[in-house]
């Protein structure tokens, strides 16, 4: 069955610091990828996805995530973290049959000042 | 104009009442679903309608019950309320059941608190 793994329960960066959010899959086949953002008291946004094709994918906000199948990782990243970036991240992986995705139990961003 | 919308966004009940959501998307998709949040942020399938049609039963507890009227709507009902219920609860809607797109578009949730 399919699984992700987001090994960080919660990470601090200073602002204008690097980010890298850690995620892993379990998937036999080509896996569809996501990465969402929830802010506090709100539902979840999307901001990015991978399907196929190039292993770099840019999503919203600045972040960008890199797929490589060797390490069943599917990383979150973004060169420079504001403070508005604080949030929960969740990485995601689509089912199979394409009506389930399944999240993993997500990263708390802190940012400090 | 919001695009999935739930209400109440609060919900606070005790012990063993009845209560339901509502969840409505005018975004014209064909997938809707429930998820429950729990107080860890862990985020769990409930349920999923395509088309009317339920598609998804992710074993939960018969006192759940989902109701579709039609593509736009998605309801959950709760019967017998139990202290483990309290949850943030999500709908989210997707075009053709995530095969095209897989973009997942969700409500702000309904804070439900079992006292």
């Amino acid at each position: 069955a399919q699984s992700v793994t987001q090994p960080d329960i919660h990470i601090t960066v200073s602002e204008g610091a690097s980010l890298e959010l850690r995620c892993n899959y379990s998937y036999g086949a080509t896996p569809y990828l996501f990465w969402y953002v929830q802010s506090p008291g709100q539902g979840l946004q999307l901001l990015l996805k991978y399907f196929s094709g190039d292993t770099l994918v840019q999503g919203i906000k600045g972040f960008e995530a890199e797929f490589k199948r060797s390490q069943s990782s599917f990383n979150l990243r973004k060169p420079s973290v504001h403070w508005s970036d604080a949030a929960e991240y969740f990485c995601a992986i689509l089912n199979t049959g394409g009506f389930k995705t399944i999240f993993g139990a997500g990263t708390r961003l802190f940012v400090k000042a | 104009d919001t695009a999935v919308s739930q209400t109440p966004k609060y919900l606070v009940t005790q012990m063993g009442n009845d209560k339901s959501i509502k969840c409505e998307q005018n975004l014209g998709h064909d997938t809707m679903y429930w998820y429950k949040q729990d107080s860890k942020k862990f985020l769990k399938i409930m349920f999923s309608y395509n088309n009317k049609e339920l598609i998804i039963n992710e074993t939960v507890p018969n006192r759940f019950s989902p109701k579709s009227p039609d593509k736009a709507h998605l309801n959950l009902h709760i019967n017998s309320l139990e202290l483990g219920d309290s949850a943030v609860y999500f709908c989210a809607s997707c075009p053709v059941g995530g095969q095209v797109t897989g973009e997942l578009f969700f409500g702000e949730g309904s804070r439900l608190t079992v006292l």
